[in-house]
């Protein structure tokens, strides 16, 4: 089964709307961690946001928040008044208990048009 | 700072090469990490160093070679690849803060080209 699932391969947002984009996760440790990365066609991977399992508030950095649903083990990032700049490959990713291996999500395209 | 670096940013090697691609952070971080990154995947875990240790090699063929000369500099020595094995190969390093948040910084890659 897989441990990172993001269901949208590809998605079309018009700038300055807000775009909402699906992680579940599947975990029996009681501890994990989420982490979501952009990675724009240049190639380089860039650390947006984390949140911890025991962490009771939604992670927010900026224009990206994350919206952690512990029950249906949902990480969805939502980025608000999209910007043609966030036009790029999204990764959602887990590390479980205190692992050293970060779990990796196939990743959505974002496109936002102008 | 967190900016971790990488260099080359583009090889092109023969088969018969021996080359190395090089990593390194001044961040503190006690764990450093190679990824391999087709066209259109998720980054592949290849290696992880925990304190300067090897911690997981994910069952990577011996033609790539890691090596951790210290805390701050990480190197994969590549001999003998194959084509199939060109690829971006990214460089990270994560760390735990003071409140248990995790940031896991990659540097900017090397595309590497095998003939």
């Amino acid at each position: 089964a897989q441990k990172i699932t993001q269901t949208q391969p590809g998605m079309f947002v018009q700038e300055k709307e807000a775009v909402t984009l699906d992680c579940t996760y599947d975990t029996s440790d009681q501890s994990y961690g989420l982490f979501w990365y952009k990675q724009p066609s240049s190639g380089e991977m860039i650390f947006l946001i984390y949140q911890g399992s025991y962490d009771e508030q939604n992670a927010t950095e900026g224009r990206y928040s994350l919206n952690f649903q512990k029950a249906r083990k949902s990480a969805n990032l939502v980025i608000s008044a999209s910007q043609l700049g966030d036009s790029a490959m999204y990764f959602c990713a887990m590390r479980e208990g205190q692992d050293d291996k970060i779990i990796f999500g196939k990743g959505t395209r974002l496109h936002i048009l102008p | 700072d967190t900016e971790v670096t990488q260099t080359p940013k583009h090889l092109v090697m023969g088969m018969t090469n021996k080359k190395s691609l090089k990593c390194e952070q001044h961040m503190g971080h006690r764990a450093m990490y190679w990824y391999k990154q087709k066209a259109k995947k998720p980054p592949e875990l290849m290696f992880v160093y925990s304190y300067e240790k090897l911690s997981i090699n994910e069952s990577v063929p011996s033609r790539f070679s890691p090596e951790c000369p210290n805390s701050s500099l990480l190197n994969l020595h590549l001999h003998a690849l194959q084509p199939e094995d060109s690829a971006l190969y990214l460089c990270a390093s994560s760390q735990w803060d003071s409140s248990h948040q995790e940031t896991q910084y990659f540097g900017p890659g090397t595309r590497l080209l095998v003939l």
